[in-house]
């Protein structure tokens, strides 16, 4: 079945620590996207990127990294410098404006926890 | 950044009674969203509306892209049990790359 599949679900990082969330889709998507959701919150941008090789800011993005080495792939990395990790990751993808119909379609989250 | 404001927050209501949620934002959008979001999942598209004036069914959930393409509202007919959780409205401007900026949400809780 096609879809987005986020790995871990949960994830306990030490502080100090980098870690990285996986997000690999097989929608053949080229936009794939990182948000946030703290409790009670919406969703906020992390990072995003249009095509392979590339990438750009969204509203949050210090203390985060990614890379989009391949189409299906889309790997965020929590560094140290970000100075409160806690939260539910979500990762997105969508075809690109231009190419049909553009809405994003979600992954099932990571909830990471700094112990 | 843009700002979508999503209203009510959140609504207790009971079971069979109709919902009605909506989000205004001070910009254009061209295409208007609604998702839902259970606890401990990744949110759930429910309707994607892409023209101003239109109006779009699914099952018991109706949705319209408001006129001015500045709001958009989400009405849910004789709620169950299951309808509970987080719904998200979210805006997209085809000028800013098909980002998403997403409502706060309301969370809906339904008595039986």
């Amino acid at each position: 079945d096609g879809g987005i599949t986020q790995s871990p679900k949960y994830l306990f990082r030490k502080e100090g620590q980098n870690v990285t969330l996986s997000c690999e889709q097989n929608l053949n998507h080229d936009a794939m996207y990182w948000y946030r959701q703290d409790p009670g919150q919406g969703l906020r941008l992390i990072y995003y990127s249009q095509i392979v090789n590339d990438f750009q800011k969204g509203d949050i993005a210090e203390g985060y990294s990614v890379s989009r080495e391949k189409k299906e792939s889309f790997p965020l990395t929590v560094t140290s410098a970000q100075k409160n990790p806690t939260a539910f990751y979500l990762c997105a993808s969508s075809s690109p404006v231009g190419r049909g119909d553009t809405e994003a379609f979600f992954g099932q989250g990571t909830r990471l926890t700094v112990v | 950044g843009q700002q979508l404001n999503q209203s009510p927050q959140s609504m207790f209501i009971q079971e069979g009674e109709d919902v009605s949620m909506n989000c205004t934002s001070s910009s254009i959008f061209n295409t208007w969203l609604w998702y839902k979001q259970e606890p401990g999942e990744g949110p759930v598209l429910l309707i994607a509306l892409y023209k101003a004036g239109e109006l779009t069914s699914n099952g018991r959930l109706t949705a319209q892209f408001g006129i001015t393409r500045k709001d958009s509202f989400l009405n849910i007919s004789a709620s169950i049990p299951s309808d509970v959780g987080i719904y998200f409205c979210a805006g997209q401007d085809n000028t800013n790359a098909g980002k998403s900026t997403f409502g706060d949400g309301t969370t809906l809780t339904v008595k039986p």
